[in-house]
């Protein structure tokens, strides 16, 4: 069975802070792929980012940057310098086995982004 | 950019009523997806649709729910008999091929069961 842990519930930072939020993943399967999404208040669902688990690169996008590490199933994400716009709930999605199409979204971490 | 496009943003219903959510996915996308978020709760899968049927599904995605591709360009949810607990954000998402690749979402239609 698969299941994504975002064990950070709320967070508050003040502007231009780093913040980083955690994504744990369990799955038996060798091939997956992790997302992460952004939920602005508004409530629709915003993709950031794929990567597959034979690319444990980590990237940078701006100010975002994503740590994947196969070694303790996480794949963290750091939004550095944050500004009020980033406020939103943040999910992390996980996607595996072979011919599955669903993703399994962890509970999402809310971001607070105080000016 | 193109867009997963979502109607109605709201629908109220009266238990027992049946309900319809309809989506237009992004046009060149091949596989459709439909998802709920209770509220406050984390986004679950419901089903997914291919080739003019159902690739995958949940235990949530029971016999009161159905979708279906009527024309080349929306896809519909409907649940037959709404529940108070189908109360939730519906989603519908699309992309361009199999699981891998992203799935974009549309805005949502929030369903509120009365």
């Amino acid at each position: 069975a698969q299941k994504v842990t975002q064990a950070q519930t709320e967070i508050s930072v003040v502007e231009k802070e780093d913040v980083t939020l955690d994504c744990v993943y369990e799955t038996r399967d060798t091939t997956y792929y992790l997302f992460w999404y952004k939920q602005p208040p508004s409530g629709e669902l915003v993709f950031l980012i794929r990567r597959n688990s034979f690319d444990e690169q980590n990237e940078i996008s701006g100010r975002y940057s994503w740590n994947f590490q196969k070694s303790t199933s996480s794949f963290n994400f750091t939004i550095t310098a944050s500004q009020v716009v980033d406020s939103a709930v943040y999910f992390c999605a996980l996607l595996s086995g072979a011919g599955s199409y669903q993703l399994t979204f962890g509970k999402g971490t809310k971001l607070s982004v105080i000016p | 950019e193109p867009e997963v496009t979502q109607t109605p943003s709201h629908q109220v219903t009266q238990m027992g009523q049946e309900v319809i959510l309809r989506c237009v996915p992004i046009s060149n996308h091949l596989y459709f997806y439909w998802y709920r978020q209770i509220l406050g709760q984390k986004v679950e899968f419901l089903v997914s649709f291919y080739n003019n049927e159902i690739s995958e599904k949940s235990e949530i995605f029971d016999d009161q729910f159905s979708v279906e591709r009527p024309d080349g360009s929306n896809f519909t949810l409907k649940i037959r008999s709404t529940k108070l607990e189908d109360s939730a954000m519906y989603f519908c998402a699309s992309s361009v091929a199999a699981g891998s690749l992203p799935q974009h979402f549309g805005d949502g239609t929030r369903l509120s069961i009365l």
